[in-house]
C-alpha cells in the first residue's frame, strides 16, 4: 500500500538553529515528490519536485533531496517567517496523477 | 507563474441551500484539476479529479450528488455543495495542473465554508 509518513509532526527551533524535516515513502514506482509550505488559512504553496534518487533542489534557506525511500527538507539558520506547516507529497509513475500526502510537520521558529 | 485563484475565500451559508465555489488558473491551461478538504490541523483529503471536458473521479466516501464538480474549459472548475449542512463545512481548496508543469499541482488559497 501507498504510503507517506512524515517526521517529526512538530518541531521548535531557535532562530538560526538549522534542522531537517523527514518524509519517508513507499510507493509502487514514483514520478515525483513534492514538498509545500501552508501557512493556517491558507493553501499550500508549491516549493520544490524532485524526480529521481540523487537529486537535490535549493530555495533560499531550503533545500530538499530525494533518496529511494526519502526525502529531507533541510532549513539552514531558519526565520521566525519560516514557521508553516510542511507538507510532502508523493504522485505514482501509474495510473491517476493525485497526490499521496503526509501529514505535515508544523514547524515553529522562535525569535 | 503558475497562479490558481479561488471564490470566494469565505462563504456563510444556511442549512439546504447549495453552494459553488470556483477554482481558476491564472497563468496557465490546466489539464487536470483537484479538490481537496481540510480538518483544522489535519492534511489535505483529496474529494476528486477532473479533467476538462470530462466527468470527475471522485475518491471512496465522497458523494458525487452532493459535490458536483464541473471543469467546463481549461482554466477553470467549479465545485458546487447541494443541500449543505452543517458537517459539510470545512475548508475547501483545489489545484490545478498540466503536463507542461510537470504535473506539479498548484493550489488556490482555499474556501472557507461554514453552514449555519
Amino acid at each position: 500500500e501507498d504510503q507517506v509518513t512524515q517526521s517529526p509532526e512538530a518541531l521548535r527551533l531557535q532562530e538560526g538553529e538549522s534542522s531537517s524535516l523527514n518524509c519517508s515513502y513507499t510507493v509502487s514506482g514514483l514520478r515525483g515528490l513534492f514538498w509545500y509550505r501552508q501557512d493556517p488559512g491558507k493553501g499550500p504553496e508549491f516549493l520544490f519536485t524532485l524526480y529521481s534518487a540523487g537529486e537535490e533542489k535549493e530555495k533560499e534557506r531550503l533545500k530538499a533531496t530525494l533518496t529511494k525511500k526519502e526525502s529531507f527538507l533541510h532549513i539552514t539558520a531558519p526565520k521566525p517567517e519560516d514557521s508553516a506547516t510542511y507538507l510532502c507529497a508523493v504522485q505514482r509513475s501509474s495510473g491517476t496523477y493525485k497526490y499521496i500526502f503526509g501529514t505535515g510537520t508544523r514547524l515553529k521558529v522562535l525569535a | 507563474g503558475a497562479v490558481v485563484s479561488q471564490h470566494p475565500s469565505w462563504v456563510i451559508c444556511k442549512s439546504g441551500t447549495s453552494v459553488k465555489i470556483e477554482c481558476r488558473s491564472l497563468d496557465f491551461q490546466a489539464t487536470t484539476m483537484f479538490w481537496y478538504r481540510q480538518f483544522p490541523k489535519q492534511s489535505l483529503m483529496l474529494m476528486a479529479t477532473s479533467n476538462e471536458g470530462s466527468k470527475a473521479t471522485y475518491e471512496q466516501g465522497v458523494e458525487k450528488d452532493k459535490f458536483l464538480i464541473n471543469h467546463a474549459s481549461l482554466t477553470l472548475s467549479t465545485l458546487t455543495v447541494t443541500s449543505a449542512h452543517p458537517e459539510d463545512s470545512s475548508f475547501y481548496i483545489c489545484s490545478a495542473s498540466s503536463s507542461g508543469r510537470g504535473d506539479t499541482q498548484y493550489f488556490g488559497p482555499g474556501t472557507r465554508l461554514t453552514v449555519l
